[in-house]
């Protein structure tokens, strides 16, 4: 099975603009998870996907926003971007929703603005 | 709420050492508990988890870690690292709340391994 897949894996962009990241889960996986990594703060919670229902989100502005797809696909959108956005973007999918279900991460979009 | 607690944001070591990365968690409701790694310019990858039953815990490359309920600790330990262990190390809970399934991480471990 092909890994859990994330476009772009760079980005640069500057501040005011918006951006939008994709997440294509491991075949199967209907559960997909968004995280945000930056140096020091390790990975902070975005939101989770199952089913193209948001189950759970975290403590971020409004200008952070995501969907899924029937697919299982999933995007997430950052609008008018501040240069404290400049992180690593994680993606993480799963079979379902349980207390032991194991995350697969892809490899991350780093984003950077200037 | 529930919080994770990585008490060392770096641990050198020289190859073939043994070594202790710790991890506290705080929790107002049952968890689960993971360690996952990451190399460089990689996503994460689950090392082991804890569910239930045994304390202890292995995975397949000697790490192993042990689940302490009165000290609300999930150290992960070694007892002889290579320079290929270099990479940073989280640990994470697993719970469930209102709005569903919550995974949080602590803010990571940097394991660097020198010869």
């Amino acid at each position: 099975k092909a890994g859990v897949t994330q476009t772009p894996r760079y980005l640069i962009k500057t501040r005011g603009q918006q951006v939008t990241l994709s997440c294509s889960p491991i075949s199967g996986h209907r559960s997909v998870s968004w995280y945000q990594q930056t140096p020091g703060q390790g990975l902070q919670f975005l939101f989770e996907y199952f089913s193209e229902t948001q189950r759970n989100k975290g403590n971020f502005p409004g200008r952070f926003s995501g969907r899924q797809f029937s697919n299982s696909r999933s995007e997430m959108n950052v609008s008018t971007l501040e240069l404290g956005d400049s992180a690593l973007y994680l993606c993480a999918s799963s079979e379902g929703q349980g207390l032991s279900t194991e995350a697969f991460f892809g490899q991350g979009t780093r984003l950077t603005v200037v | 709420a529930q919080s994770v607690t990585q008490l060392d944001s770096q641990v050198p070591v020289f190859e073939e050492a043994p070594v202790e990365l710790r991890c506290n968690y705080s929790s107002s409701v049952s968890v689960y508990l993971f360690w996952y790694v990451q190399y460089p310019n990689q996503g994460l990858q689950l090392l082991l988890k804890y569910l239930s039953g045994s304390t202890l815990v292995k995975s397949i490359n000697g790490f192993e870690a042990e689940f302490n309920k009165s000290q609300t600790s999930f150290h992960l330990r070694k007892p002889s690292v290579h320079i290929s262990d270099t990479a940073e190390y989280f640990c994470a809970v697993r719970y469930i709340n209102t709005g569903g399934f919550k995974t949080i991480f602590g803010a990571g471990t940097r394991l660097f391994v020198k010869a």
